[in-house]
């Protein structure tokens, strides 16, 4: 099983709906995890980072943790079509010294 | 405040050469991370550098190598270079000491085409 999995998608929404991003990962002891988005032929930015159990809001953006299950989530309400972009799914390993990434999901807004 | 600044921006090399990549983190930051992209195998991790000292390796050949000198800039090598090193090289740089306090800030990349 890979570390963090994420459906590669495209996952096509509509302007204005809410964009829900999942991510799930295997090691039970990581503790600290983060959204990152990346735009074709750029380099990925942070979005979000979360590390307690529950939601994080900053702005349309809430991320969602549930350790017990071992999933990330990531939503994006009233959705534009400048989110469209590949959201990466990120976990920092236990020495917390690296980054370890999901393949990544593909969003489409649509106008 | 500048960003993550890697160079070249692109490089097109030999099977069996070797590549010098470059990294010039944030000013103050620390640590640096290297990553390789490519569309199959996504993001993954190369190295990770912390007051000139390799505090984490991935799991890839010992081709690749890396070093952090004492003003924090950052240069990975890779020999011997394979068609399959064909990627975006990404360098990324953090406070080091926290890192969900001082996340990963990315450079833009060097686009390695391996011919």
């Amino acid at each position: 099983q890979k570390e963090v999995e994420q459906n590669s998608g495209p996952l096509s929404v509509p302007e204005g709906a809410i964009a829900s991003l999942n991510c799930t990962y295997s090691d039970r002891g990581s503790q600290s995890f983060f959204w990152y988005r990346q735009y074709s032929g750029k380099s990925p930015e942070l979005i979000m980072f979360i590390y307690s159990n529950g939601d994080k809001e900053d702005g349309r953006f809430t991320a969602q943790l549930n350790k017990a299950s071992q999933y990330v989530s990531l939503l994006i309400r009233d959705s534009q079509p400048s989110d469209s972009a590949t959201y990466l799914c990120a976990l920092l390993n236990q020495a917390g010294t690296a980054l370890i990434f999901g393949k990544g999901t593909t969003l489409s807004v649509s106008s | 405040k500048a960003g993550v600044t890697q160079t070249p921006r692109y490089l097109i090399k030999t099977r069996g050469q070797q590549v010098t990549l470059s990294c010039s983190p944030i000013s103050g930051h620390r640590s640096v991370s290297w990553y390789q992209q490519t569309p199959g195998q996504g993001l993954q991790f190369l190295f990770e550098y912390f007051s000139e000292t390799q505090r984490n390796k991935g799991n890839f050949p010992g081709r690749f190598s890396g070093r952090q000198f004492s003003n924090s800039r950052s240069e990975m090598n890779v020999s011997t270079l394979e068609l399959g090193d064909s990627a975006l090289y990404l360098c990324a740089s953090s406070l080091g000491t926290n890192s969900y306090n001082s996340p990963l800030h990315f450079g833009n990349g060097t686009r390695l085409t391996v011919t």
